[in-house]
């Protein structure tokens, strides 16, 4: 049974630019989770989304957007990218309504120059 | 508030056991969790215990929860080099996996 599945693995931009990263969760998964790992910052949350609902967010400003599509896959929207937005963002799957067991894709590495 | 800390370091010889240490100041915190993430590779989940449980063990790992001192730990049985990674706790604040809360991780380095 395939992961999750994040795309692109890397991506460079631009400051200024706007990106965004894809997600594919475990098939039967409606809950998808984007996290931000960032250098000297660890693992922050971004954003949950269940059933298409953004359900919860993180401390991060309203250029960090996404939606949750039909078939549970998910887009992470950043805009106006800064020079600390340079992370690994990963993503997470569970089963629906925030299941305790969620895995996690192998993440997409932004470098924003 | 919000925190889970971590050491930053353990290292051990192969074949030894490892103790990974991690303290959390929530105690509503439902869930805890312990993930593995090897170099530039995303999180692997490696268990997790409910905050009613005081211990869990799968295989090699052991998770013990001491909630009146908040503490969680992982050990590692007979560590293998292919363990060497980072391992993070990490606390769910709500029901389920909303949001998870998680440490500074811990880098593991297991020698020969």
């Amino acid at each position: 049974e395939a992961g999750v599945t994040q795309s692109p693995t890397h991506l460079i931009k631009t400051r200024g630019q706007q990106v965004t990263l894809r997600c594919s969760p475990i098939s039967g998964h409606t809950s998808v989770y984007w996290y931000q790992q960032a250098l000297g910052l660890g693992l922050q949350f971004l954003l949950w989304y269940d059933e298409g609902e953004e359900r919860n967010r993180g401390n991060f400003p309203p250029r960090f957007s996404g939606r949750q599509f039909p078939n549970y896959s998910s887009e992470l929207n950043v805009n106006a990218l800064e020079l600390e937005d340079s992370a690994l963002y990963l993503c997470a799957s569970s089963l629906g309504g925030g299941g305790p067991e969620a895995f996690f894709g192998q993440g997409t590495r932004l470098t924003v120059v | 508030g919000e925190d889970v800390e971590q050491s930053l370091f353990l290292s051990v010889r192969e074949g030894d056991s490892s103790v990974i240490n991690c303290t959390y100041t929530d105690s509503s915190s439902t869930y805890l969790y312990w993930y593995k993430q090897e170099p530039g590779a995303g999180l692997q989940l490696l268990t997790y215990i409910f905050s009613n449980m005081d211990m869990k063990q799968d295989q090699r790992l052991t998770v013990l929860l001491n909630k009146k001192d908040k503490h969680l730990s992982l050990r590692i049985a007979d560590t293998q080099t292919g363990d060497s990674a980072i391992y993070f706790c990490a606390e769910s604040m709500d029901t389920g996996f909303q949001k998870l809360v998680f440490g500074t991780g811990t880098r593991l380095l297991v020698s020969p």
